[in-house]
Formats: C-alpha cells, sequence, structure tokens
C-alpha cells in the first residue's frame, strides 16, 4: 500500500478482554516496529522485529503483550485481560533500512480505551 | 543500551522568533540521530537525520540540527518559527543493528 495501515482505528474493550492491534507495513520495509503513545509518556518503544524476528522484545510491559510478524509483512500486536492502564494510542512504523538506521514511516495508530 | 532526554516539555516561543529544541543522548557507539514532529491530529513526520559528516543538517520545513559529539546533544533549530510550527517534537536515536528509541517530546507553542 502507499502507507503504514493500521487498524483499528479506535477501540473501545472492557476490563479483562484480549484485544489485537494490525499493522499492515509499507512494501518491502523489512523492519517493523511498535510503539505506544501516552500523554507525557512520549513513544515507548515496545517491540521491534527485522523480517519475522524480533531482535528486540525488551519494551514489552508484560507477559499480557505479544506480537508477532508473518511473512515479513502483517504484524499483530495482542494484548490480553487488558488493564486501564493500558489506554494509549499504539503506533505501528516501517522501514525500509535494516536496524535503527533509517527513516520510520508511521501509521496513524490504534487508540485503545479500556474501561 | 541507548536513551534520550529532551529536557523541555513545552516551550512557547512567539511568531517570527527563533527556536532551540534541546535533545541529549547516551550510546556508546556512533549514533543514528533523528527528528520528527507530530502536528496536531497528524502523523510523525521525520524533519532531519544525521548519520555522518557534516555535524549541521538541514531538513525540512526550514529546520537544522547541530550534532555535538563533545556535548552528545542533537538540538532542533529554526532561525524564525511560523505558527504552523505549533506540534509536538521528537528526537530519537538509533543504532545500526538496535532499535530506535524515542524522547518524552517537547511541545511547542506559538504566540501570535
Amino acid at each position: 500500500g502507499a502507507g503504514v495501515s493500521q487498524s483499528p482505528s479506535n477501540k473501545v474493550t472492557e476490563k479483562g478482554k484480549d484485544v489485537e492491534l494490525r499493522c499492515d507495513p509499507i512494501s518491502g520495509h523489512t523492519a517493523l516496529y511498535w510503539y505506544r503513545q501516552s500523554l507525557g509518556q512520549g513513544l515507548e518503544f515496545l517491540i521491534y522485529f527485522q523480517g519475522n524476528s524480533a531482535p528486540d522484545k525488551s519494551g514489552l510491559p508484560s507477559d499480557r503483550f505479544s506480537a508477532e510478524r508473518t511473512g515479513g509483512s502483517v504484524s499483530t500486536l495482542t494484548i490480553q485481560r487488558t488493564q486501564q492502564e493500558d489506554s494509549a494510542v499504539y503506533l505501528c512504523a516501517s522501514s525500509y533500512w535494516t536496524g535503527g538506521t533509517g527513516e520510520l514511516f508511521f501509521g496513524e495508530g490504534s487508540r485503545l480505551t479500556v474501561l | 543500551a541507548q536513551s534520550v532526554t529532551q529536557p523541555d516539555i513545552h516551550i512557547t516561543v512567539s511568531e517570527g522568533a527563533s527556536l532551540e529544541l534541546r535533545c541529549n543522548y547516551s550510546y556508546g557507539a556512533t549514533p543514528y540521530l533523528f527528528w520528527y514532529v507530530q502536528s496536531p491530529g497528524q502523523g510523525l513526520q521525520l524533519l532531519l537525520k544525521y548519520f555522518s559528516g557534516d555535524t549541521l543538517v538541514q531538513g525540512i520545513k526550514g529546520f537544522e540540527a547541530e550534532f555535538k559529539r563533545s556535548q552528545s546533544s542533537f538540538n532542533l533549530r529554526k532561525p524564525s518559527v511560523h505558527w504552523s510550527d505549533a506540534a509536538e517534537y521528537f528526537c530519537a536515536v538509533g543504532a545500526g543493528d538496535d532499535k530506535i528509541i524515542f524522547g518524552k517530546g517537547t511541545r511547542l507553542h506559538i504566540l501570535p
């Protein structure tokens, strides 16, 4: 596609439910990142994929969070047993360049609200 | 592991005045440095980046940044701000085989 596509754009869920957030990167981009943006917290790194493998999962806040990437393309971020503190905008970005060397192209984000 | 500090959460300047947004980083080797802007209701856009070479880099929208290794800084500057520059600005650092991490951002307010 022309840009990074994220879905859903908005998600309201009840505490304790599981949610899945999807990211469709720019075609041909090998690197894919997930970040979380909360008020006053900037962009919090969650996980980074190079192809289908995740060299760095250090940013995942707890074992309730997981992510996968298949076919070197689409990625899904799953949050199990959601908590109110999970409410945030989840941003996906992709890059043609490997590692942390190149421009990131961001999606519009998925806004998650946990009631 | 790398880290990024943006000391100013909010900055207010008058339209037409000069601007400097501060960014300090921590990384053991030569970093890749970036500035991104997030305008209200819009996604993040790259303003400029530094990899090597000339330590003063030019970006889009009239912005520039200077890499100072001795101070571990990469401050963003603009000679004369416009009302449309009101936004949140993020400094980021990456590495050849590592992730890109961002600072907490500086929100720029412009007075008419």
